[in-house]
C-alpha cells in the first residue's frame, strides 16, 4: 500500500529556510484523484494544516503561512516538497506529509527544531 | 482561518460513551459535509477515524460514529475501551483550505 516518508534537516537556524521532502512509495503520486499536503504539530499542541499541492502543480496554502510557504512536486521522483522561509522558534514542530482527501495516509513525521 | 473549537478533555469509564464536539462556522463545518476525525496516540501520526461527517474507513470499529448539526460536528465513541484513550482532532474543508480543531484528550477512567 501507499506509504509516505518525510526527510530533511532536523535543525534549521532562525531566518533561514526550512526544506523537507516527502517520498511516496507503493504507488504513483500521479495516480488517482489525490492531492498531497503538509501538516505540522508543535510539541504538546494541535495540528496545523500548512498547504497542499495537486499533481498538476496547483497549490493552496494556509492564509497565515502563505507568504512564507512554497510546496512543489516532482512526479519523476514520486516526491513533493515543502519550503518555509524566514523561520523562527515558533516554526519548531513535527512536520507530517499526508495524502488528501481526508488524510487517510500520513508519514511518520519529522521533528524540525529552529535554533541557532 | 481560526481553528475549530473542541473541548480540551473528555472522559468515560470502560463500556460508556463519550461525545466530542467540534464547532466552526458557516465557512467551514457548516458549509460543507467534509468533516473528518483523527485519533492520535502519543508519539504517533494521526489516524483517520471518520470522513465526510459520518463515514468510517475500513478497519475502524463501528463504535466510532460521526454527525453534524449546523456549524457543529460531533464524534461519539461508544463502548469505550482502554485503547481509545488518545487525542482526537476534527478537521473541515474550508473552501480551498483545510482547518483542524483544537484537539480533545479522551481519558478512559
Amino acid at each position: 500500500q501507499v506509504q509516505l516518508q518525510e526527510s530533511g534537516p532536523g535543525l534549521v537556524k532562525p531566518s533561514q529556510t526550512l526544506s523537507l521532502t516527502c517520498t511516496v512509495s507503493g504507488g504513483s503520486i500521479s495516480s488517482g484523484s489525490y492531492y498531497w499536503s503538509w501538516i505540522r504539530q508543535p510539541a504538546g499542541k494541535g495540528l496545523e494544516w500548512i498547504g497542499r499541492i495537486y499533481t498538476s502543480g496547483s497549490t493552496n496554502y494556509n492564509p497565515s503561512l502563505k507568504s512564507r510557504v512554497t510546496i512543489s512536486v516532482d512526479t519523476s521522483k514520486n516526491q513533493f516538497s515543502l519550503k518555509l522561509s524566514s523561520v523562527t522558534a515558533a516554526d519548531t514542530a513535527v512536520y507530517y506529509c499526508a495524502r488528501e482527501p481526508w488524510f487517510p495516509i500520513w508519514g511518520q513525521g519529522t521533528m524540525v527544531t529552529v535554533s541557532s | 482561518q481560526s481553528a475549530l473549537t473542541q473541548p480540551p478533555s473528555a472522559s468515560g469509564s470502560p463500556g460508556q460513551s463519550v461525545t466530542i464536539s467540534c464547532t466552526g462556522t458557516s465557512s467551514d463545518v457548516g458549509g460543507y459535509n467534509y468533516v473528518s476525525w483523527y485519533q492520535q496516540h502519543p508519539g504517533k501520526a494521526p489516524k483517520l477515524m471518520i470522513y465526510e461527517v459520518s463515514k468510517r474507513p475500513s478497519g475502524v470499529p463501528d463504535r466510532f460514529s460521526g454527525s453534524k448539526s449546523g456549524n457543529t460536528a460531533s464524534l461519539t465513541v461508544s463502548g469505550l475501551q482502554a485503547e481509545d484513550e488518545a487525542d482526537y482532532y476534527c478537521s473541515s474543508y474550508a473552501g480551498s483550505n483545510n482547518v483542524f480543531g483544537t484537539g480533545t484528550k479522551v481519558t478512559v477512567l
